[in-house]
């Protein structure tokens, strides 16, 4: 299976603030990751797919990136909207595997 | 507008099947390229992708648990079921379905389920 390590486990920032998650992936999956935000209580939400592609109704403040096997989610102007917990997918190769959350807080 | 909802038991016991359903709307399994997923989540912990149907009736498993679960779908292709033989504790979790972007086996979950809790217990 393809392992998915996502850093940091946890993230406290401030408003406003640049915000940056990654997702290392064992092996080439290509552009197959994809960004959810799960706040709680709630299901996942498609944020990034495509590793850069935005998902319609998302902010422009969230883009994704890739060097090589290490992809990037970046918040530009992080909002109190924003708190929740990030995930990773690669879905490259099966079983589609998930990375291990990013917990977002506010500072 | 594309919604999709889980149902299950809530609580069943260590060594019974679990059967779940994901009714759904704003799509149609029987339209080419259409693929409906199933994923879980344990309290606190990170997601895992179990099993996916297509339009055409094709089946995708995770292996680590691919002799354990059943997917199908009903004749009008609004509904997709999920059964999970001798479950035990570590079954307890949220199960979500979610409608995949699926292409020659790679995709992304666009629309999910607002999730159902399972708990085992004796």
């Amino acid at each position: 299976d393809i392992q998915m390590t996502q850093s940091p486990a946890s993230l406290s920032a401030s408003l406003e603030e640049i915000v940056t998650i990654t997702c290392q992936a064992s092996q080439d999956i290509g552009n197959w990751l994809s960004w959810y935000q799960q706040k709680p209580g709630k299901s996942p939400q498609l944020l990034i797919y495509g590793a850069t592609s935005l998902a319609d109704g998302v902010p422009s403040r969230f883009s994704g990136s890739r060097s090589g096997t290490q992809y990037s989610l970046k918040i530009s102007r992080l909002q109190v909207e924003d708190i929740g917990i990030y995930y990773c997918l690669q879905a490259y190769s099966a079983p589609w595997t998930f990375g291990g959350g990013t917990k977002l807080e506010l500072k | 507008q594309v919604t999709l909802k889980e149902s299950g038991p809530g609580m069943l016991q260590p060594s019974k099947t679990l059967s779940l359903t994901c009714s759904f709307s704003g799509f149609s399994l029987s339209t080419s390229g259409m693929v409906v997923s199933w994923i879980r989540q344990p309290s606190g912990k990170s997601l895992e992708w179990l099993a996916a149907i297509d339009w055409d009736g094709d089946k995708y498993y995770n292996p680590s648990l691919k002799s354990r679960l059943t997917v199908s779908k009903d004749t009008s292709n609004t509904q997709v079921f999920l059964k999970i033989t001798s479950v035990d504790i570590a079954d307890t979790a949220t199960y979500y379905c979610a409608r995949t972007v699926f292409n020659y086996g790679r995709g992304y979950f666009d629309y999910w389920g607002q999730g159902v809790m399972v708990t085992v217990s004796s």
